[in-house]
């Protein structure tokens, strides 16, 4: 079945580091991939997204592209800050008329950064 | 401009207490719902969605269950709380036209403890 896979947290790094944040993904068809954060206490919120291969997604620094050949969708961030500490899910959205528009999600992961 | 309340946004309940929790969207027509379980540790689960009303689907077996009265209302409920069904519950709602690649928005959760 489909699945997405997340590096496992937490991570941990100071102010204007540079962040990666791996997603693999498994899926029959051609799905769309999304970055969804947590803020502490809080909902999710929509990132970014990609629909289809080689797309690019960004959103307040953040951006991720769609490797189909990788299977991948890694987020990356030049210059994290404090700000930014969260937890950070990918998804995947399968595309076909039975879906319902349902997302996978990974586990999360952990994102502290200290000043 | 579309919205989405949830509440209440904490609740904590003994065992075998009922439960009903409740999710409204505005703004929107005829939106796909969906209410997710975030458990310590873990991350996404999808509990329930409905494309329309009283139309609902299930993912997994459980102690829960799901109405949607009226279009824009979706509730969780329960007949007896278990010391399992603790956790952070998301609603979601995403667009019903065109279903592919449309993203879900969260409401701010309610996080639930069982005693």
């Amino acid at each position: 079945g489909n699945s997405v896979t997340q590096m496992e947290g937490p991570v941990t790094l100071s102010e204007e580091a540079f962040l990666t944040i791996n997603c693999t993904y498994t899926a029959t068809g051609y799905p769309s991939l999304f970055w969804y954060v947590q803020y502490p206490g809080e909902g999710l919120q929509l990132l970014l997204k990609a629909t289809k291969a080689d797309d690019k997604g960004s959103n307040k620094g953040f951006e991720a592209t769609y490797r189909k050949e990788t299977t991948s969708f890694h987020l990356e961030k030049g210059s994290v800050q404090v700000s930014d500490s969260a937890v950070y899910f990918c998804a995947l959205m399968e595309n076909y008329g039975g879906s319902q528009g349902n997302l996978i999600f990974g586990k999360g992961t952990k994102l502290s950064v200290k000043p | 401009s579309q919205t989405i309340h949830q509440w209440p946004a904490t609740l904590v309940q003994p065992v075998g207490s009922p439960l009903s929790l409740e999710c409204t969207v505005e703004g929107t027509s005829n939106p796909n719902l969906y209410w997710y379980r975030q458990a310590a540790g873990r991350g996404l689960q999808l509990l329930f969605y409905s494309v329309g009303i009283g139309q609902i689907s299930s993912e997994v077996p459980q102690n829960l269950s799901a109405s949607r009265p009226q279009d824009r209302q979706f509730i969780l409920s329960s007949k007896k709380l278990l010391l399992s069904d603790s956790g952070f519950y998301l609603c979601a709602w995403s667009s019903g036209v065109g279903i592919s690649n449309q993203p879900q928005h969260f409401g701010d959760g309610t996080r639930l403890s069982i005693l």
